[in-house]
This record gives C-alpha cells, sequence and structure tokens, in this order.
C-alpha cells in the first residue's frame, strides 16, 4: 500500500461548479498537509496548507484535514477555466520528507 | 525574482550520451531535492540533499548521480541515457522545517531519449 493515495482520474466539470478532490493516507505519523497546483508544462507551486485536523479556507479554496479517517479534502468554490490543472495532494510527518498523490487533473469548461 | 532555476527547459539525448541537469536557488534554503514526473506515475524522488555537502538516494536513484555544488546548486548527471529516463525532471528546494513550508519547485526540464 502506497503512503499516499489520490485518484488520477481526469474530473471535468462545467464552470461555476464546486470540485471536490481528495487523498487517503497510511501514515499516522503525517501532521502536516499540502495541496500544490500544477498548470501544464509548469512545476508545481503551493496552493494550501494545513497542520493537524480541521479545515482551512482561503478565496474560494477550503483545504479539510480528518486525521482520524486519514483523508484529506480540497474543495474550490465557483470555478473556473483558469483552475484547470492538475492537483496533487503532499503530507509530512516532520522529517523534511514530502509524501505525494499521483495528482488529479482538473478541467473547467467555460 | 527569487525561486529555483533549472537548465535547460528542453534537451533531446542518443542513447549513451550523458548530461547535467542544473539546479540553482536563491531562498538561502538548507534542502534540494531532484523529483522525475511521468504519466499515470507522479512525482519520484531521484536523489535529495539535507543540507550543504550530504546527499541520500530516493526511490529511483539508478542510472543517476548528483553533486551538491554548495549550498545555492544542486545538479543531476546521467551519465550514460537510455529511453527510459525520457521524463520531466524537477529540481525543489525547502527550508530545515519544510512540513511548514513546503517545497519550492523549478520549472522543469523536459527530456527525451532517443
Amino acid at each position: 500500500q502506497k503512503e499516499v493515495e489520490q485518484d488520477p482520474g481526469p474530473l471535468s466539470v462545467p464552470e461555476g461548479a464546486i470540485v471536490s478532490l481528495n487523498c487517503t493516507y497510511s501514515n499516522s505519523a503525517f501532521q502536516y498537509f499540502m495541496w500544490y497546483r500544477q498548470y501544464s508544462r509548469k512545476g508545481p507551486e503551493l496552493l494550501m496548507y494545513t497542520y493537524s485536523s480541521g479545515n482551512k479556507e482561503d478565496g474560494r479554496f477550503t483545504a479539510q484535514v480528518d486525521k482520524s479517517s486519514k483523508y484529506i479534502s480540497l474543495f474550490i468554490r465557483d470555478s473556473q477555466p483558469s483552475d484547470s490543472a492538475t492537483y496533487l495532494c503532499a503530507m509530512s510527518g516532520g522529517n523534511n520528507r514530502l509524501a505525494f498523490g499521483k495528482g488529479n487533473q482538473v478541467v473547467v469548461i467555460p | 525574482n527569487a525561486g529555483v532555476t533549472q537548465t535547460p527547459k528542453f534537451q533531446v539525448l542518443k542513447t549513451g550520451q550523458s548530461m547535467t541537469l542544473q539546479c540553482a536557488q536563491d531562498m538561502n534554503h538548507n534542502s534540494m531535492y531532484w523529483y522525475r514526473q511521468d504519466p499515470g506515475m507522479g512525482l519520484r524522488l531521484i536523489y535529495y540533499s539535507a543540507s550543504e555537502g550530504t546527499t541520500d538516494k530516493g526511490e529511483v536513484p539508478n542510472g543517476y548521480n548528483v553533486s551538491r555544488l554548495n549550498k545555492r546548486e544542486f545538479s543531476l548527471r546521467l551519465e550514460s541515457a537510455a529511453p527510459s529516463q525520457t521524463s520531466v525532471y524537477f529540481c525543489a528546494s525547502s527550508a530545515r522545517t519544510a512540513s511548514n513550508y513546503g517545497y519550492t519547485f523549478g520549472s522543469g526540464t523536459r527530456l527525451t531519449v532517443v
């Protein structure tokens, strides 16, 4: 079992819809959780960061962590064509090493 | 702009040729990393350097070597390129407390081995 599981299946949504992405993990030591956004032919960039369980909101983006279920989520409200990208989850137990999911391609259709 | 700079951006090699991918960061980060990204495989760690003077193998080190030249620069060398090394290569860096601030990635090097 990989440490981090993320369904890489492409996700197409109409503009204005809510996008819901998630990852599961197996390592109970993970405490730091992140989401990266990667546009085509670019490097990943840090989008959201959350420590331990709970929610964090930044504009149209909300990150949720449920440590009891080993499950994290990213929600994008009022999705825009500019949100079309691949989203990768990442997490760490504090040892300076990140474990990444495989990434989820999102296409927002105008 | 502050960040991670990778060169070259594109490269085509013939099987058996060698090359070095260059990476430099200007954020005074301690740790640096080399990843490859392939369709359906996600990011896979090749080598990393936790601090100047140290390097360690990651998940897929075979066929590669690295050099941490100084705190700013971390290079990746392919001694004898193989078609299986066709990929997009990303360099990243992080402060000592990477868990708090995450990694900063470069824009990548697209390598094709024919």
